[in-house]
């Protein structure tokens, strides 16, 4: 089974603060994702990476910034956290899929809330 | 970019009945997933189903991709059955992103 694996399911951080989100996923994909979840909202696409040191904007990437520097690992950074950034935060990995798509596999999710 | 449309909104259910939970999507798709989240907010794997029927247990799914739509059966369902049901997709050369619906939420009642 494919497990991808969050640093933290609860994190409580201040205003101005520089928050880093991990990531780690055991089955080599190449793909990475991090998502946003609001009520009424859905999900929502922040970055995502389709290998090392590649990202790409999502929907949403203003006030976030990720970095992949090993396959495995895909860390969302705020940089000065804000209270609209308080949140439900989910990474996802897949294989690469052009032609023949891979499911996404998610990781449990990070409770973000900035105070 | 591409909509993806989930109905009803909301659901409830006595323990044992059936339903159908229905996703549209507004282009033509090359993924498409089912998605379980629980009440302590964990996004579990249902389908990956871009065409076709698959079944697991009580659950069943069938996509209609030439008619862009996408339905979801609950068999007798079980109050573990509660939580939100999320519909996701992918468009050919959209490269990997899945935009998702916005979600039912349903709750079985014992």
């Amino acid at each position: 089974d494919v497990k991808v694996t969050q640093s933290s399911r609860y994190l409580v951080k201040r205003t101005g603060e520089k928050v880093f989100l991990e990531c780690v996923q055991d089955m080599d994909h190449e793909n990475m994702f991090w998502y946003r979840q609001d009520p009424g909202l859905g999900l929502r696409l922040i970055y995502f990476s389709y290998d090392v040191k590649m990202k790409e904007k999502g929907d949403i990437p203003e006030g976030y910034s990720v970095s992949r520097e090993k396959k495995e690992r895909f860390s969302l950074i705020l940089e000065s956290a804000s209270t609209n950034q308080t949140s439900m935060y989910l990474c996802a990995s897949s294989w690469w899929g052009t032609g023949s798509n891979q499911p996404q596999h998610f990781g449990d999710g990070t409770r973000l809330s900035i105070l | 970019g591409i909509q993806v449309e989930q109905s009803p909104p909301d659901l409830i259910l006595q323990e044992g009945a059936n339903s159908t939970l229905r996703c549209n999507f507004s282009d033509s798709v090359n993924n498409l997933q089912w998605f379980h989240q629980n009440p302590w907010g964990q996004l579990i794997n249902l389908f990956y189903i871009p065409s076709g029927t698959k079944q697991n247990g009580r659950l069943s799914a069938t996509t209609v991709a030439t008619e862009r739509y996408s339905l979801l059966y609950i068999s007798s369902s079980q109050t573990t059955d509660s939580g939100v049901y999320f519909c996701a997709v992918k468009s050919p050369g959209a490269n990997s992103k899945l935009t998702f619906g916005k979600g039912i939420t349903l709750s079985v009642r014992p």
